[in-house]
């Protein structure tokens, strides 16, 4: 099974931050890595997909980057909006894999 | 506007059964896989099971194998997930989840219906 590394567990960060949220596949995955974001007592929603390409709706300010085993979510300004968690899931192969998440905190 | 509403979560004692079933719109269902994904209260996501657009094929995390099964009737747009024998670690809210131009690839997800099991 393919383990999924996300780094850091939670950050504190300011409105207007830029934000950068690192995951690592324990073997290589080529591009299938997606990123979701889920607020509190709600559903994942899908950001990125194909380790970059943004899902329709997402604004600009998310971005993808990565290939193999190495992955960036990055929010270039972040807003209140934007408090929530972050997972990053595989898509290479069964089992699927998420990433532990990321919370992104008010400082 | 694609839409995916779960229902059947409840209250089970320790080795029941429950039947989970998503409703689907705003897609056509059979051109698509489809799967379940669960989270335990304040943890993270698990996937559970995904299957084919046509439901010949499936595939299921090794935590539920052959405690649960997935399957969909195309012809109502539904997708179902048959948990038997459960357990405490079970309990989460289930999350159905529409698959995009790969399988695994989780791109609209319904609301979640919350599986507690207890005694």
């Amino acid at each position: 099974d393919i383990q999924m590394t996300q780094s850091p567990s939670s950050l504190s960060a300011s409105v207007g931050d830029r934000v950068t949220i690192t995951c690592r596949a324990s073997q290589g995955i080529s591009n299938y890595l997606a990123w979701f974001q889920q607020k509190p007592g709600k559903a994942p929603k899908s950001l990125i997909y194909g380790a970059s390409s943004l899902q329709s709706g997402v604004p600009s300010k998310f971005s993808g980057s990565g290939s193999g085993t190495d992955f960036t979510l990055t929010i270039s300004s972040l807003q209140p909006e934007d408090f929530a968690t972050y997972y990053c899931q595989e898509y290479n192969s069964y089992p699927l894999t998420f990433g532990g998440g990321t919370k992104v905190e008010i400082k | 506007e694609v839409q995916l509403l779960e229902s059947g979560g409840g209250l089970v004692q320790p080795g029941g059964s429950l039947r989970l079933s998503c409703a689907a719109s705003g897609f056509t269902f059979s051109n698509h896989a489809m799967s379940w994904v669960r989270q335990a209260p304040g943890k993270g996501l698990e996937w559970v099971s995904t299957i084919s657009g046509s439901g010949g094929s499936t595939n299921y995390a090794d935590s539920v194998k052959g405690r649960f099964t997935i399957s969909r009737d195309n012809s109502k747009n539904t997708l179902f997930l048959q948990m038997n024998s459960l357990r405490a670690e079970d309990t989460a809210v289930y999350y159905c989840a529409k698959g995009g131009s790969s399988p695994g690839l989780l791109d609209y997800w319904g609301q979640g219906t919350l599986v507690t099991v207890s005694s």
